[in-house]
């Protein structure tokens, strides 16, 4: 099955710097790539997702990229704000052929330093 | 849209109990996933239904974990006899399979279960 790592697990940022979140993946069928941010006490929220047939996403001050040939994939956070402290998670699935299951990375706990 | 709705929030139980968490998808979705969450292991997925239908359970742990779903707006998962080591956090999440771009899997606030 799919194996997602992801690096580092604890990031601490000062407000204003950026933050950067790595993964790789290990099954090259994988072609969906989605980032959720979980606050405390609540369930993990989509922040931005990626497919396989595009390289760069970006939404305002988030942007996740690709690599399919090296098989890893990152989301960059610039202009860090104290809200955005949170636990960071990658996934990675293949649908509709893995019935949209997806796998997720361990997760990255980010603080902002204000 | 309400979200995916999960109940309880919170269950504290003694070891030996039944227990039951509920979920309601996201009106339309037709895929639900049920998951476990602790430090120790992260977000585990134990079951994963499509149509009402379960497609893979292969991450239930054991036998005492089982799960239903009786129509498209709900879901049970039930542990019995519930142990210790049990306890995390559940999510519930949901999807729409009817269009590609809108697979995005939808997760409700959880249920945090503490085994006595």
């Amino acid at each position: 099955g799919e194996n997602v790592e992801q690096h580092p697990s604890t990031l601490s940022v000062q407000e204003g710097d950026s933050a950067v979140i790595k993964c790789t993946y290990s099954d090259s069928a994988s072609n969906y790539f989605p980032w959720y941010k979980q606050e405390l006490g609540k369930g993990p929220q989509l922040i931005i997702d990626i497919r396989s047939n595009v390289g760069e996403k970006k939404d305002q001050r988030i942007a996740v990229t690709l690599n399919k040939t090296a098989k890893h994939f990152s989301l960059h956070i610039t202009e860090t704000q104290p809200e955005d402290s949170a636990v960071y998670f990658c996934a990675a699935g293949s649908p509709p052929s893995n019935d949209y299951k997806l796998s997720f990375g361990a997760g990255t706990t980010v603080t902002v330093r204000a | 849209d309400a979200g995916v709705i999960q109940s309880p929030r919170h269950e504290v139980t003694e070891m030996g109990q039944e227990v039951t968490l509920r979920c309601k998808p996201i009106s339309g979705h037709n895929s639900l996933f049920w998951y476990r969450q602790t430090m120790m292991r992260g977000l585990e997925l134990l079951i994963y239904f499509n149509n009402n239908v379960p497609i893979d359970d292969s991450g239930m742990p054991e036998d005492r974990f089982s799960a239903k779903m009786p129509n498209a707006s709900f879901s049970t998962l039930k542990i019995q006899p519930s142990e210790p080591r049990d306890s995390a956090v559940y999510f519930c999440a949901s999807s729409s399979e009817t269009d590609f771009s809108t697979d995005t899997q939808y997760f409700g606030p959880g249920t945090r279960l503490t085994v006595l």
